[in-house]
């Protein structure tokens, strides 16, 4: 089945520090992929996404591209701020074609940016 | 715009009670999803609703929970009889379908404790 691995937390940064999340995953068909962010307190949000090989998908300074030889979607982001400091969370959908487009998610990263 | 409304947002509940979350898409989406986010882990899809019709139900532990959307809008979710291991975030999300990727709006979740 289709799976997602993003690299273990926590991730701690200074502010203006590059970021980079990694992110792989496994499907059996061609997914779109999504990186969502969880504030704290607060639900999920989408992030930002790419629904085909070599997309790139960009929102608030955070980039990622879809790799497909590499079956990777790592999270990066030149500068860093305070406020960027939450759980993101690599996920994949539609793999399967159909009506089912359910996330399949990863564990998650703790992000905590220091001043 | 008003979002995914969920209630209650947290509820304690000794094991072998029974407990239920309620969830309100945003207007006019279709799809309905019920996730489960154990700590430390991305959320699991436990159930997908079109209007009301289940589309997969394949992660739902069947023997204790349920769920319905019986005119297509809101949702319920039951667990009877709870166990220790149901102590998680539930997450509803809704999508309008006929975008590309059916981009998912999450609510705030309900966190359950089970004692």
């Amino acid at each position: 089945g289709d799976s997602v691995t993003q690299m273990e937390g926590p991730v701690t940064l200074s502010e203006e520090a590059f970021l980079t999340i990694n992110c792989t995953y496994t499907a059996t068909g061609y997914p779109s992929l999504f990186w969502y962010v969880q504030y704290p307190g607060e639900g999920l949000q989408l992030l930002l996404k790419a629904t085909k090989a070599d997309d790139k998908g960009s929102n608030k300074g955070f980039e990622a591209t879809y790799r497909k030889e590499t079956t990777s979607f790592h999270l990066e982001k030149g500068s860093v701020q305070v406020s960027d400091s939450a759980v993101y969370f690599c996920a994949l959908s539609g793999s399967s074609g159909g009506s089912n487009y359910k996330l399949t998610f990863g564990k998650g990263t703790l992000l905590t940016v220091n001043p | 715009e008003a979002g995914v409304a969920q209630s209650p947002r947290y509820k304690i509940i000794e094991k072998r009670q029974s407990v239920a979350f309620w969830c309100n898409p945003i207007s006019g989406h279709a799809t309905l999803y019920w996730y489960q986010q154990i700590l430390g882990q991305g959320p699991k899809l436990l159930i997908q609703f079109q209007n009301n019709g289940v589309v997969d139900d394949s992660q739902l532990p069947k023997d204790r929970f349920s769920a319905e959307r019986l005119k297509g809008v809101d949702s319920t979710l039951k667990i009877q009889p709870a166990k220790l291991e149901d102590s998680a975030v539930y997450l509803c999300a809704s999508s309008f379908p006929g975008s590309s990727y059916n981009e998912q709006f999450f609510g705030p979740g309900t966190r359950l404790t089970v004692l």
